[in-house]
């Protein structure tokens, strides 16, 4: 079973149009991780979201943590094709993460 | 700085050979970590190691044995390879531990086994 559970599984969107990720959990965590990933390649942080109720915003990609410590959210703002991958959130807990099982976003041009 | 580095790149085995999947990072970070990626699955913890000479069980260790004889290095060994084992496997490295725990991942190293 999953500790993180991501939805949707697949995306597929036209490009220009918005799209968000849930991440949800039943857990605490100290704070939340959200990782993209292209095909052949390792995972690379996108951003790290630590107070509950935080919001961060990288260009056109924002991110959002649950008050309770629990839940998160990636939203991308008039998606382009280079926003293509594999979408990730990860628990952290002290030196270990625990990850969903991720999100595959395609955007279509 | 390489970052960390995995080799080999795809491996095909048979059932009951042994390997070892290697994996070396140049920024000095203390923890290591182990994960095998599977379709729909996420990433899922198999070892990790706070710094040289200490390593201890993730959550899907079976199967698997590491060292960490230095900080660099922290090799995946897989004695008796069955067909279960056949995933994506990376290595990753991270400077600290707690909130700001950024991970850096090599690129993976895809093995077979049939």
């Amino acid at each position: 079973t999953q500790l993180l559970e991501q939805s949707p599984q697949f995306l597929s969107i036209q490009e220009g149009e918005n799209l968000t990720v849930y991440c949800n959990s039943s857990s605490v965590f100290s704070s939340l991780q959200w990782y993209r990933q292209e095909p052949g390649e390792g995972p690379v942080l996108l951003v790290t979201v630590v107070t509950g109720g935080e919001v961060k915003k990288l260009k056109r990609l924002t991110f959002q943590f649950g008050d309770a410590r629990k839940d998160s959210s990636l939203h991308i703002t008039a998606a382009q094709p280079g926003d293509t991958g594999l979408y990730l959130c990860a628990g952290v807990n002290d030196y270990k993460l625990s990850f969903g099982a991720g999100t595959t976003v395609t955007v279509r041009a | 700085n390489a970052g960390v580095t995995q080799t080999p790149k795809f491996r095909i085995l048979k059932i009951g050979q042994s390997m070892t999947l290697q994996c070396t990072q140049d920024m000095n970070h203390n923890y290591m970590y182990w994960y095998r990626q599977d379709p729909g699955m996420g990433l899922k913890l198999i070892y990790y190691s706070v710094g040289a000479g200490i390593t201890d069980k993730g959550e899907v260790p079976n199967g698997y044995n590491v060292s960490r004889s230095t900080t660099e290095d922290f090799p995946l060994r897989l004695e008796l390879a069955a067909p279960s084992q056949t995933s994506v496997y990376f290595c990753a490295s991270s400077q600290t531990s707690g909130r700001a725990n950024e991970q850096f991942f090599g690129p993976g190293t895809r093995l077979t086994v049939l």
